[in-house]
């Protein structure tokens, strides 16, 4: 049971580059999340899932895009990247009927120069 | 949306009591009381949350204040391992609305 994973690592993209982020959870949880971190404060919602196929706008989804055609897969995009979005981005998951527990993977730390 | 107020940091010593404060003054009679631990390097960490009344947990114990403007996180013995920073968070419709969190340091 490998709970919630995220690839790549570490990417550096330079202004104007697009890439995606994967996120891959395998316990069948219904609801799915991306997030934010910058240096120093705490996460940021982005754009988060309650459901295969369906995605909404969390605070800060300017500059992202995300799909959810798979349960176990949520995927974040950078269209054009910017410096602005350099920043540890975190995917979390959450179980079905008690969303409030999530469960987060390690990290994808991004920066864009 | 309702904020929390924590302090930066707080210091403890190894084995005694921690008693992690959070303020939210503006809370609304449907929002959860949630923390969540980060330790360095790492993703963030459930520990506990809570509506009303207080919670008690094989990691924690949340208490809530009887007007709900305010809660305590309690780590009852702490270890090194607790080393993290901690957020007090309140819930929006499936969103987790979070601070800057507290830095917990704990002296050997």
């Amino acid at each position: 049971n490998a709970g919630v994973t995220q690839t790549p690592k570490f990417r550096v993209l330079k202004t104007g580059q697009s890439m995606t982020l994967l996120c891959a959870q395998d316990m069948n949880h219904e609801y799915m999340y991306w997030y934010r971190q910058d240096p120093g404060m705490g996460l940021r919602l982005i754009h988060y899932s309650v459901g295969e196929g369906t995605t909404a706008k969390g605070e800060v989804p300017d500059g992202y895009n995300v799909s959810r055609l798979k349960k176990q897969n949520f995927l974040l995009g950078l269209e054009s990247a910017a410096p602005s979005q350099t920043s540890v981005y975190f995917c979390a998951s959450g179980e079905d009927g008690d969303p409030y527990e999530q469960y987060f993977g390690p990290g994808t730390r991004l920066t864009v120069t | 949306d309702a904020k929390t107020t924590q302090p930066n940091s707080m210091e403890s010593n190894e084995e005694e009591p921690v008693h992690l404060p959070c303020n939210h003054s503006t809370i609304s009679g449907t929002d959860y009381i949630h923390w969540y631990r980060q330790l360095p390097s790492q993703g963030p960490e459930y520990v506990i949350h809570g509506l009303t009344s207080n919670v008690n947990n094989r990691m924690a114990s949340l208490a809530i204040a009887e007007d709900r403007k305010s809660s305590t996180l309690i780590l009852h013995r702490a270890t090194l391992r607790d080393a993290a920073v901690y957020y007090c968070i309140l819930d929006s419709n499936y969103q987790l609305i979070w601070g800057a969190g507290t830095k917990l340091i704990i002296k050997p």
